[in-house]
């Protein structure tokens, strides 16, 4: 299985400053040197997910543009340019290459 | 509005079957993948398995030796049993839809998730 490894667990953040989320892969989530198959979610709690990012950097629908994903291969960062209140719970990534599809431990985001 | 709700039992015996049922209004289950996915208390999220409303069905190979995915489409409906439970198979179960058709994911839709016990 593709390892999925996240950090930092635990992220706490000023309202208005930035926030910087990595996510690393055992191999990489390249498909054919165009897509990346790296998602990202976030879980506020008692919530399901949501789908913030993905196929690495795409913004889902009504997501905020203060959010963006980047990287390839086995290295991939989220970011929020400036975190509000609303962005608190907890975001993972997860690989979608292979099955089985697997996610990182989760990063806890509190204000 | 596409909406999913888990629906079955909340403590099921060591041993027997989990059965799970998602009920999807707001959208056909044609041209996409329809999944499970499961979350421990450590809180990791775990992929069980998809089904496409034609039938094609993918299974986590950890589990696939004990599990079944369907769908009924005249129902609008999939389901999942997952056989021989143990304690660990405790966990909210939810269940996503895979927009990215022809490809599994990602998951845009997911449902409120239901808490299943395993415990005598």
């Amino acid at each position: 299985d593709i390892v999925v490894t996240q950090s930092p667990l635990s992220l706490s953040v000023i309202p208005g400053e930035p926030a910087s989320i990595s996510c690393r892969s055992s191999q990489s989530l390249a498909y054919r040197n165009v897509d990346e198959y790296l998602d990202w979610y976030l879980q506020k709690p008692g919530q399901a997910p949501r789908l913030l990012i993905y196929l690495g950097s795409n913004r889902a629908s009504g997501v905020p543009d203060r959010f963006s994903g980047s990287g390839s291969g086995t290295e991939f960062t989220l970011k929020i340019t400036r975190v509000e209140a609303e962005d608190v719970g907890v975001y993972f990534c997860m690989q979608t290459l292979e099955i089985p599809y697997t996610s990182g431990q989760g990063t806890k985001l509190d204000i | 509005q596409v909406q999913l709700q888990e629906s079955g039992p909340g403590l099921v015996k060591p041993s027997e079957t989990l059965s799970l049922t998602c009920t999807v209004s707001g959208a056909s289950l044609s041209n996409y993948y329809w999944s499970w996915i499961r979350q421990s208390p450590e809180k990791r999220l775990e992929w069980i398995a998809y089904v496409s409303n034609s039938g094609a069905t993918a299974y986590n190979p950890s589990l696939m030796s004990r599990l079944s995915i369907s769908v009924d489409t005249s129902q609008n409906q999939f389901s999942l049993k997952l056989n021989s439970v143990t304690p660990t198979d405790t966990a909210v179960y939810f269940c996503a839809r895979g927009s990215g058709y022809p490809t599994p994911t990602p998951f845009d839709f997911w449902g409120p998730g239901t808490l299943v016990t395993v415990s005598s």
